[in-house]
């Protein structure tokens, strides 16, 4: 399956400062997803996102996070206020399974994350 | 989504198969079985996935029991590069992918030289 790809690697930033994440996946793709992993926990769904609306979303997805497709390309996270406890590897997922098509599986395929650290 | 329970670690020796269970005794009927692992702090990685029929691809093969309510990922001829922590995960079929995986602590796998 073709990746997906991330950036940045690595984002370093100060308590409170905005940072947006951004996954590039193929054109083909139709849902994405955002996760997190804060170091050495569980990996943690925060939101799904199709044909530019919010599919689903976790209690972690507040009001300090928003996510987007703005120029039908890149799939943005923003974090508006980030916090200490914000820093967490960030990974985006993918699938290409066709909306209403019952005879496939939707599998998520996962891009290598960004690792945000808040100081 | 259906609770699943692993083996928090497991060794195996390299070339060996190896055999990491995974119980999930409330799996519903539209329920499938994936798994992925994860290296180091990299993305998860699929692995394979399932119904009720048994699987096999070039990474693995899934056995799941004649009830459902477990199952087997064996990776054949393990190698160092296998050693990673190994997530099964129950979820249905949502008919288009709006929901998240659920991921437990998995089973990390050591495979030793």
């Amino acid at each position: 399956e073709p990746e997906v790809t991330q950036t940045p690697s690595h984002q370093v930033t100060q308590m409170g400062q905005e940072v947006i994440l951004r996954c590039v996946p193929i054109s083909n793709h139709l849902y994405f997803y955002w996760y997190r992993q804060i170091l050495g926990q569980k990996v943690e769904f925060l939101v799904s996102f199709y044909n530019n609306e919010i599919s689903e979303k976790s209690e972690i997805f507040d009001d300090q996070f928003s996510v987007e497709r703005p120029d039908g390309s890149n799939f943005t996270l923003k974090i508006r206020s980030t916090k200490l406890e914000d820093s967490a590897m960030y990974f985006c997922a993918r699938t290409t399974v066709l909306a209403g098509n019952t005879t496939s599986t939707d599998t998520q395929y996962f891009g290598p994350g960004t690792r945000l650290t808040v100081l | 989504d259906a609770k699943t329970t692993q083996p928090p670690s497991m060794d195996c020796a390299e070339g060996r198969a190896a055999n990491l269970p995974c119980n999930h005794s409330t799996i519903s009927g539209n329920e499938y079985v994936y798994w992925y692992r994860q290296i180091h702090s990299q993305g998860p990685q699929y692995i394979i996935h399932g119904l009720k029929n048994n699987e096999t691809n070039e990474m693995a093969s899934l056995i799941i029991t004649e009830d459902r309510k477990s199952s087997t990922l064996i990776l054949p001829h393990a190698t160092l590069r296998d050693t990673a922590v190994y997530y099964c995960i129950v979820r249905p079929y949502s008919g288009g992918g709006a929901d998240g995986l659920t991921f437990g602590k998995g089973t990390h796998l050591i495979i030793q030289p």
